[in-house]
């Protein structure tokens, strides 16, 4: 099955910093998602993003889909987004989107 | 509904009985999908709905698991006879149909923690 990795596994960051959050992926792909899983263990939806670059505020992602990675910024980090950040990739199955996940990238924002 | 909700939040069973996992997605989402996460497993599809019935069962672990979808909304997932190694969080998500642009995008519920003693 498809491969999806991510880098790194852990980060710790000071507030105000920025970052940069890394997906690569084994095979084509129909969609690329980015989740921030809160403390609470929430799945948050980031961004949507199969191909081009997306902003939302503080934070940007961009997919080359043809070289098979996707990239998350963030800027200006926040003691907010800590928790562990997803990609997770679309095999499309009769209609549907069956997502395989990375193992995440622990972050952890200080003061 | 505004989002996606499961129940109950937190389980707690013994080993041997069964338990049953409720799922209501996203008013109009017609596809439906069970996650489960685990800390030596990490986030492992189970089984996907499209309307009432499931085209892709793939993900399910044995023949312990079953999941039900009625009137294409609400999702019912049976754990028989549970084992201590189905302590997880299972969770719920619901996207709409179609290959159109962000139609696939799928959202999360805050899942159930079940703990098998």
């Amino acid at each position: 099955g498809i491969q999806v990795e991510q880098s790194p596994p852990d980060l710790i960051l000071q507030e105000g910093a920025n970052s940069t959050l890394r997906c690569n992926f084994s095979d084509s792909v129909n969609n690329l998602q980015w989740f921030h899983q809160n403390p609470w263990g929430q799945l948050i939806n980031l961004f949507y993003i199969p191909s081009g670059t997306k902003q939302n505020g503080r934070l940007s992602a961009t997919t080359v889909a043809t070289e098979r990675y996707s990239l998350l910024y963030i800027s200006s980090s926040q003691t907010t987004d800590s928790g562990v950040y997803f990609c997770a990739v679309d095999l499309r199955i009769a209609g549907g989107n069956k997502l395989t996940f990375g193992t995440g990238t622990q972050l952890k924002v200080e003061l | 509904g505004a989002g996606v909700s499961q129940s109950p939040s937190n389980k707690v069973t013994e080993k041997g009985k069964d338990v049953e996992l409720r799922c209501d997605p996203i008013s109009g989402h017609t596809a439906l999908y069970w996650y489960r996460q685990s800390l030596g497993q990490g986030l492992e599809f189970l089984i996907y709905f499209q309307g009432n019935s499931a085209p892709d069962k793939s993900g399910l672990p044995s023949d312990r698991f079953s999941a039900e979808r009625t009137g294409g909304s609400v999702s019912t997932l049976t754990i028989q006879r549970t084992q201590q190694e189905d302590s997880a969080v299972y969770l719920c998500a619901s996207s709409l149909f179609g290959a159109g642009w962000g139609r696939g995008t799928q959202y999360f519920g805050p899942g159930t923690r079940l703990l098998v003693l």
